[in-house]
């Protein structure tokens, strides 16, 4: 069965830094572009970033771009989120997702969610 | 950034129904548009990606048309674990962005 696990979540300051995991299995996760969007209650869903199968390219958000990589481990089938300078309305539930083959944005595979609260 | 506003904000309808939601597009997309179903307390599922395509194990009662900036999910007989939220999501331009949701009621 194939399967992404988030993991890293939690309560972090203004100005904080967290770094999501998602573990993928039960598909070849070094074939496939991996990406992180986040869900809230009044923004809805929002897309952060994706990264190649290779993790040679990486897209990120306007908003998010320059406080947030991505990165990944194929060897270890771990794909990431850094997060730094994290701000309140950064506050979601952050979901890792598998691109569907032939190209970015179809997402076929989602995670459970990973929470991340920024708050003092 | 590409604005999807989906329509309308809430369907109620009974099992056996046929659901029709409507997804559109601030400029042309050509036929990237994918539609996700979303249940509580679970992840988005893709239900449909590039206009039309079903991925596999997507019942075909799920539908999908468009182009441009006009596309249309059809749930042709609504079956009761169909009711949830769906988001049309674009795929055309680098941000890509989801739309504010159909919530499907009974």
């Amino acid at each position: 069965e194939m399967q992404l696990v988030e993991s890293g979540g939690g309560l972090v300051p203004p100005g904080g830094s967290l770094r999501l995991s998602c573990a993928g299995s039960g598909f070849t996760f070094s074939s496939y572009a991996m990406s992180w969007v986040r869900q809230t209650p009044d923004k809805g869903l929002h897309w952060l970033s994706s990264i190649s199968d290779s993790a040679t390219t990486t897209y990120y958000a306007d908003s998010v771009k320059g406080r947030f990589t991505i990165t990944r481990d194929n060897s270890q089938n771990i794909l990431y989120l850094q997060m730094n300078s994290l701000r309140a309305e950064d506050t979601a539930l952050y979901y890792c997702a598998k691109d569907h083959f032939g190209g970015y944005g179809k997402f076929d595979l989602w995670g459970q969610g990973a929470l991340v609260t920024v708050s003092s | 950034e590409i604005v999807l506003t989906q329509s309308p904000a809430t369907l109620s309808l009974s099992p056996g129904e046929r659901a029709t939601l409507s997804c559109r597009a601030s400029q042309s997309v050509n036929t990237y548009i994918a539609w996700y179903q979303q249940k509580p307390g679970q992840p988005p599922r893709l239900l449909i990606y590039d206009g039309s395509n079903r991925p596999t194990g997507i019942p075909a009662r799920f539908s999908g048309s468009g182009s441009g900036t006009d596309f249309t999910l059809t749930i042709s007989s609504l079956e009761p674990e169909d009711f949830a939220v769906y988001y049309c999501q674009q795929r055309s331009h680098w941000l890509f962005t989801f739309g504010p949701g159909t919530k499907v009621d009974i």
